[in-house]
């Protein structure tokens, strides 16, 4: 089992460009979770999914934060334009019953 | 709503001594408690986890119980190693689904 897994791991951008995180969920999880990792802030949920559905977006800091479940297997995070406080730890996790599965994360970056 | 406080860190320990990082909850129904272990540069993963009152969590000598009583979860291990060194953080899972986590724990075991 790969586990679940984001790309890329590091991302290194300018203030005002568009940013797009990938995830890639473990086979057979409905569930899908997009979590934000800072030292001021800790462990922020943004957004989760079921079943490729958005269920509760209520984490997502602003408008210019969007996030995409077109399939089962596949998961985006955009933030369009990027801006030095979205600086942080990317995490995308999946869901079986009750326990998350987490992926390594995406440390971003914006300069 | 769903709440988990933890005890703030950091905590420095000795090689081999014992453990404890406390955790309280506050939750309605009858939640799903979980102790995550996040190692430097990677994800969060699940440490051991209890789903009912009285049960006991148990992994790699790490245990936690389930008091209802006491609306605790704390995590205990009786000897500790370098390379129990991480981030710590405390969950729960409650009757809507939603999963709350902790500010975190970090635990520093020098030798």
């Amino acid at each position: 089992d790969a586990g679940v897994i984001q790309s890329p791991r590091h991302e290194v951008t300018e203030m005002g460009q568009e940013v797009t995180l990938r995830c890639k969920p473990i086979s057979g999880h409905n569930s899908l979770f997009w979590y934000r990792q800072t030292m001021m802030r800790g462990l922020e949920l943004l957004i989760y999914f079921n079943n490729n559905v958005p269920i509760d977006d209520s984490g997502m800091p602003e408008d210019r934060f969007s996030a995409k479940m077109p399939n089962a297997s596949f998961s985006t995070l955009k933030i369009q334009p990027s801006e030095p406080r979205d600086s942080a730890v990317y995490f995308c996790a999946s869901r079986l019953l009750d326990t998350q599965y987490f992926g390594p994360g995406t440390r971003l970056t914006v300069l | 709503g769903d709440s988990v406080t933890q005890m703030e860190g950091p905590v420095t320990l000795s090689e081999e001594a014992f453990l404890t990082i406390n955790c309280t909850y506050t939750a309605t129904g009858y939640p799903s408690l979980f102790w995550y272990v996040q190692y430097p540069g990677e994800g969060l993963q699940l440490l051991l986890k209890a789903t009912k009152a009285d049960d006991k969590g148990s992994n790699k000598g790490f245990e936690a119980t389930y008091r209802k009583e006491t609306t605790s979860f704390h995590l205990e291990k009786g000897s500790v190693q370098v390379s129990d060194s991480a981030v710590y953080f405390c969950a729960l899972r409650g009757d809507n689904n939603d999963m709350r986590f902790g500010a975190g724990t970090r635990l520093t075991v020098k030798p």
